[in-house]
């Protein structure tokens, strides 16, 4: 099955400088790539995806690469602010029995100090 | 997105209990997800729930420890059968956002602790 690696486990950036975490997989099957922020004691919540078509997303502060050849994708968060400190899980997606099943990478800390 | 609502919010349990944790969806999905997460890790797929047939589960996971219901198109249960300390953890249901994406919404989780 699909495995997803992630580092690093854990980020501490000045406030203001950028964070950049990155994951890679080991299935060329998967197709869909997202990452979600989970606040402590909340949900995961959604803040970027990519799909295998893509290169590269945008969303204001927030980009995404992959590269499908060497099977590895990363989040960039620039001008950090202190309520970016959360979890972030990166994933990877592919169609498995008529459905997406979605594999998490194993998440990494990210502290942004005021 | 979906409003997705789980009960119970959390729970404290005696081990050699079960409890049943209940999802509920604001529209009609075809797919619905069980996920752990233990203790400051990462999410892990369960298994799957179809309505209509019986759910698939994981590598790790079998029927007769997380029986998994899904009477309709908004509802879906998991039960934590015969549980042990090492089952304290949050369980979460997902749903796919929508039926033409790839995107799946979390639930608020169910924090279960097993003495």
């Amino acid at each position: 099955g699909e495995n997803v690696e992630q580092h690093p486990s854990t980020l501490s950036v000045q406030e203001g400088d950028s964070a950049v975490i990155k994951c890679t997989y080991s299935d060329s099957a998967s197709n869909y790539f997202p990452w979600y922020k989970q606040e402590l004691g909340k949900r995961p919540q959604l803040i970027i995806d990519i799909r295998s078509n893509v290169g590269e997303k945008k969303d204001q502060r927030i980009a995404v690469t992959l590269n499908k050849t060497a099977k590895h994708f990363s989040l960039h968060i620039t001008e950090t602010q202190p309520e970016d400190s959360a979890v972030y899980f990166c994933a990877a997606s592919l169609n498995s029995g008529g459905y997406q099943k979605v594999t998490f990478g194993t998440g990494t800390k990210l502290q942004v100090i005021p | 997105s979906a409003v997705i609502s789980q009960k119970p919010s959390r729970d404290i349990c005696q081990r050699g209990t079960s409890l049943t944790i209940q999802c509920q969806v604001d529209s009609q999905v075809t797919m619905m997800f069980w996920y752990r997460q233990q203790p400051g890790q990462s999410l892990t797929l369960i298994a799957t729930a179809n309505q209509g047939s019986e759910a698939t589960y994981e590598s790790g996971f079998v029927i007769d420890k997380f029986p998994i219901s899904r009477p309709n198109l908004t509802f879906s249960t998991l039960t934590v059968s015969n549980m042990s300390p090492e089952d304290s953890s949050i369980y979460l249901c997902s749903v796919p956002t929508s039926a033409t994406t790839d995107t799946q919404y979390f639930g608020p989780g169910t924090r279960l602790t097993v003495l």
